[in-house]
């Protein structure tokens, strides 16, 4: 199947500090990318839905300006987490697909903020 | 915005049994999904059954959906230890795709 990464899988960084977050699909040309974070022991929570080449839609109460999210090319988005606080730590989990109806997870980045 | 809704939330079972997970939900779907998660691990992507689907089967799982009920099914037979995981259903409508809380699996050896 198809495979996506995701890097760092996993980040400690201190309060106040920005992390980015990269997500690729490595062998297949993904036209949506989608960006969620998962609390522990709950279900996961989409955050924004990006195309290619134009901005990301975000779900309703998350923040764009601390979620940034660009989706450059056809295999590459990345989020980035402005001014961490130690609320942001969390599990996050991009998905990308290509005009199907199927979305092929990365592994996830654990972000620690201390 | 809705989710599936899992039931039931954690299931303990011993290896060589089977393992019934459900799905409901309350609006129109195109398709619905289920994925599995080991623990610390990313989802994986388990099977898809379109809205005008029935039944569908992969290796040791099966999985139904009733439309009119609103509601799937996943069936494991014959289940192994490394079922362990957590198991959620996802709602896709139109771009849109939406997770339950999961379904928390223990498979005993």
């Amino acid at each position: 199947g198809a495979v996506v990464s995701q890097h760092p899988s996993w980040v400690i960084c201190k309060s106040g500090t920005s992390v980015k977050i990269e997500c690729r699909s490595l062998d297949f040309q993904a036209t949506t990318m989608f960006w969620y974070r998962q609390f522990p022991k709950q279900s996961l929570m989409l955050m924004a839905t990006s195309n290619e080449g134009s901005k990301a839609t975000y779900e309703q109460g998350v923040e764009k300006d601390k979620f940034l999210i660009n989706h450059a090319s056809l295999t590459l988005s990345t989020l980035t987490v402005t001014s961490a606080h130690p609320e942001d730590s969390s599990f996050y989990i991009c998905s990308a697909s290509w005009r199907t109806d199927t979305q092929y997870f990365g592994p996830g980045t654990r972000l620690t903020v201390l | 915005s809705q989710q599936g809704e899992e039931d039931p939330q954690a299931l303990s079972i011993q290896e060589g049994e089977n393992a019934t997970m459900n799905c409901s939900y309350k609006t129109s779907i195109n398709n619905l999904q289920w994925y599995r998660q080991n623990s610390g691990r990313g989802l994986v992507h388990l099977i898809l059954i379109r809205s005008n689907e029935r039944e569908k089967h992969s290796g040791r799982l099966r999985v139904t959906l009733d439309t009119s009920k609103k509601s799937s099914s996943l069936l494991i037979t014959a289940s192994r230890a490394a079922d362990t995981a957590s198991y959620f259903c996802a709602l896709y409508n139109n771009n849109d795709m939406r997770f339950g809380a999961g379904t928390r699996l223990t498979v005993k050896p």
